[in-house]
């Protein structure tokens, strides 16, 4: 285990719902990261948080609205997604922005009806 | 972009043998490193080798960077049917406080 938790593994959800994406680490990290993996495609990041504060949002969707109460939880809150959402999400956190290894979650894998 | 890509896309060998891929960026580098990723996981950190390092080693693993030609390699060495899963280079340009990964290279290891 990597001490990045990610729950549900797996969200089937139709394009009028709401979800809730939930991320936790323990490894006592101060920055965490959402990552969207699709077929053949290279991760891209979504959204990084520093310290609580959001300081990366790399032109994604309202339809996608992170949350981090805390630096220890990362949430995605997901609403009137599009089937093109469908894709793995991947949590990860570091020490802190611009260090060097990220640890990652198993992920979340999102299949939009 | 920044991004690697890495070569080949796919990669099929037997057991025990030698399994080499290939990462090409495009932008100067504070470090490199490589991740592996097991069929609907999350990524697992294996090496990281900075700028200023030509070889890297970790076990049955070894890294090479040549910035002079924006790439990297990495060899897996006596491969195993375990080693079967995806492998990424990820770059963290100078300027830049994130990583960008490439789009990987799946290897498969057969018994």
């Amino acid at each position: 285990e990597t001490g990045v938790t990610q729950t549900p593994r797996h969200l089937v959800m139709g394009m009028t719902n709401k979800k809730s994406l939930k991320c936790e680490q323990h490894l006592g990290h101060n920055a965490m990261y959402w990552y969207k993996q699709s077929a053949k495609k290279p991760l891209e990041l979504m959204f990084v948080y520093n310290f609580k504060e959001q300081t990366e949002n790399n032109s994604v969707p309202s339809r996608f609205s992170p949350e981090c109460p805390n630096s220890s939880h990362l949430f995605l809150h997901l609403h009137t997604l599009q089937p093109e959402d469908s894709a793995l999400y991947l949590c990860a956190s570091s020490p802190r922005t611009g260090d060097e290894k990220l640890f990652f979650g198993s992920g979340t894998q999102l299949s939009v009806l | 972009s920044q991004q690697g890509e890495e070569d080949p896309q796919a990669l099929s060998i037997q057991e025990g043998e030698n399994a080499t891929m290939n990462c090409s960026y495009k932008t100067s580098i504070n470090n490199l490193q490589w991740y592996r990723q097991n069929s609907g996981r999350g990524l697992v950190h294996l090496i990281l080798i900075r700028s200023n390092e030509r070889e890297k080693h970790s076990g049955r693993l070894r890294v090479t960077l040549d910035t002079s030609k924006k790439s990297s390699s990495l060899l897996i060495t006596a491969s195993r049917a375990a080693d079967t899963a995806s492998y990424f280079c990820a770059t963290d340009a100078v300027g830049f406080q994130k990583l960008v990964f490439g789009t990987g290279t799946r290897l498969l290891v057969s018994p």
